[in-house]
């Protein structure tokens, strides 16, 4: 049963870059068959989906955040991770790392199947 | 993006079916057949529970159903149960090759 564990600080200074990693157990982060991404919720307010990365580091990423994210993965940890840059108290959320089922026309599209059980991040100075 | 629209809030009693609407546009629910919806706990990561529309993941009850007509996809939940009140969010693939939310409805059974 594949699992995911996401670790990173609690606390963030504004300005500063928030660092998350997700850790994969249970299967291969290398998989053709999934991407791997991130999704949020800000105190109060519904989920927020941020972006993934698939094979060979090809990227998709909400336009709201598309200056500020940016992802990679580290196969030899089976592990992959999220930046986001300037941060501010808007970014102040419950952060989760999710598997993306990769399907359609050249595994072009996807959807998530799988959620960490999240990791709060609190932006304050 | 703009998150795809869901009544904020439906309730039923033991035994009754409820049905979550959520409402986007053509570029994303009416342009795709990748809509699905999530059951959210608070403390706990969300757990799909339809895929593409109308398919259920193994191990999820039979009680959940999907389906969708133009911008509009719809979960219903029949035989309410007092374990089924959570918080359920749609979700689209996006024209902008993305994925998008619903605002998320709390179910609450009477």
């Amino acid at each position: 049963q594949v699992h995911l564990q996401e670790s990173g600080p609690g606390l963030v200074k504004p300005s500063e870059t928030l660092s998350l990693t997700c850790t994969v157990s249970g299967g291969s982060i290398g998989s053709s068959d999934f991407y791997w991404g991130w999704i949020r919720q800000a105190p109060g307010k519904g989920l927020e989906w941020i972006g993934n990365m698939y094979l060979r580091g090809i990227t998709y990423i909400n336009p709201s955040h598309k200056s500020r994210v940016s992802m990679s993965v580290d196969m030899s940890k089976n592990q992959f991770s999220l930046n986001l840059t300037s941060v501010t108290a808007a970014d102040t959320a419950v952060y989760y790392c999710a598997r993306h089922v990769a399907t359609g026309y050249y595994n072009y599209y996807f959807y998530i199947d799988l959620c960490g059980t999240g990791t709060a991040v609190t932006v304050s100075s | 993006q703009s998150a795809l629209t869901q009544p904020a809030s439906v309730s039923g009693s033991p035994g009754q079916s409820i049905t979550i609407s959520c409402t986007g546009t053509s570029t994303d629910v009416g342009g795709y057949t990748y809509v699905s919806w999530y059951q959210h706990y608070p403390g706990k990561g969300p757990q799909l529970i339809i895929y593409e529309v109308s398919n259920r993941p193994s191990g999820v009850s039979n009680r959940f159903s999907g389906s969708k007509s133009g911008n509009t996809a719809s979960l219903t939940i029949s035989g309410l149960q007092a374990e089924d009140e959570a918080v359920y969010y749609c979700s689209s693939y996006t024209r902008s090759s993305s994925q998008v939310f619903g605002t998320g409805t709390k179910v609450t059974v009477l």
